[in-house]
C-alpha cells in the first residue's frame, strides 16, 4: 500500500501561472484535506472533501479550487499563482467518523517567483 | 485569532533530560491528537485524548488532556535524539470533519 501520495514533490512556477496538485490515496478513506504550512504559521486548512463529488471550503481558500471527482484522487489547483502561495502543501486523509486520525502525504514544495 | 496556543515555540534540550510542552486554548475541544513531524516529510499522529483528565503514555511520552478540555500537555521523560522534530497539537471541535492546527513546539535533542 501506498498511503498517501503527493504529484508533484516539488514545483517552481512565475507569478500568473496555473497549476494542478494532485493527491492519491489507496486507504478508501472518505475524508481528504489540502493544507499548507508555512514558517511560524502551522498547518492551515485550505478546502476539504468529505466524499466523492463534494468538497468545502476552510480556513484559507482564497486563490485555490479543488474537485474530487473520484473517492481516491483530491485536486488543488492554482489558476494564477502568486507570491504569496509560495508553500509546503500537504494533503490528507481519514476515515469517516469521530476522533481518527489523519493521514498525511509527504507534502509538495510551491515556489512562485 | 489562533485557536491553540502552543509553548514553548522552541525547545533545545540535551539528551537525558526531560521536558514539557503545552497546548491552550480558550475553547473547548471534543478530542485533542498530538502529531510528530520530521524535516520534509508530514505529520504523523502520536495520540488522540477525548476525556477530560485523561492521560495517555507511550514509551517515555506522556500526554495529558485538561479536565475542562481546553488544554493539553506532553511530557517526555529522558529525551533521546530520535525525539526531535515538530510537534503539532490539533483539537476537533462540533462535527469533527475538521482538525484544527496549533502552531508546533520544535524540538532539537542534542546528543
Amino acid at each position: 500500500n501506498a498511503g498517501v501520495t503527493q504529484t508533484p514533490k516539488f514545483r517552481v512556477l512565475k507569478t500568473g501561472q496555473s497549476m494542478t496538485l494532485l493527491c492519491a490515496q489507496d486507504m478508501n478513506h472518505e475524508y481528504m484535506y489540502w493544507y499548507r504550512q508555512d514558517p511560524g504559521m502551522g498547518l492551515r486548512l485550505i478546502h476539504y472533501s468529505v466524499g466523492e463529488g463534494t468538497t468545502a471550503k476552510g480556513e484559507v481558500p482564497d486563490g485555490y479550487n479543488v474537485s474530487r471527482l473520484k473517492k481516491q484522487n483530491f485536486l488543488l489547483g492554482l489558476e494564477s499563482a502568486a507570491p504569496s502561495q509560495t508553500s509546503v502543501y500537504f494533503c490528507a486523509t481519514r476515515l469517516a467518523g469521530v476522533d481518527y486520525e489523519q493521514y498525511f502525504g509527504p507534502g509538495t514544495r510551491l515556489t512562485v517567483t | 485569532t489562533q485557536l491553540l496556543e502552543q509553548s514553548p515555540q522552541f525547545l533545545s534540550i540535551q539528551e537525558g533530560e526531560n521536558l514539557t510542552v503545552y497546548c491552550n486554548s480558550s475553547s473547548v475541544f471534543s478530542s485533542l491528537q498530538w502529531y510528530r513531524q520530521e524535516p520534509g516529510e508530514g505529520p504523523v499522529l502520536l495520540v488522540t485524548v477525548v476525556t477530560g483528565g485523561e492521560v495517555k503514555k507511550l514509551k517515555r511520552l506522556t500526554f495529558q488532556f485538561g479536565d475542562a478540555r481546553k488544554d493539553s500537555s506532553l511530557h517526555i521523560t529522558a529525551a533521546q535524539p530520535g525525539d526531535t522534530g515538530l510537534y503539532l497539537c490539533a483539537g476537533a471541535r462540533g462535527s469533527n470533519y475538521k482538525l484544527t492546527f496549533g502552531k508546533g513546539t520544535l524540538l532539537t535533542v542534542n546528543p
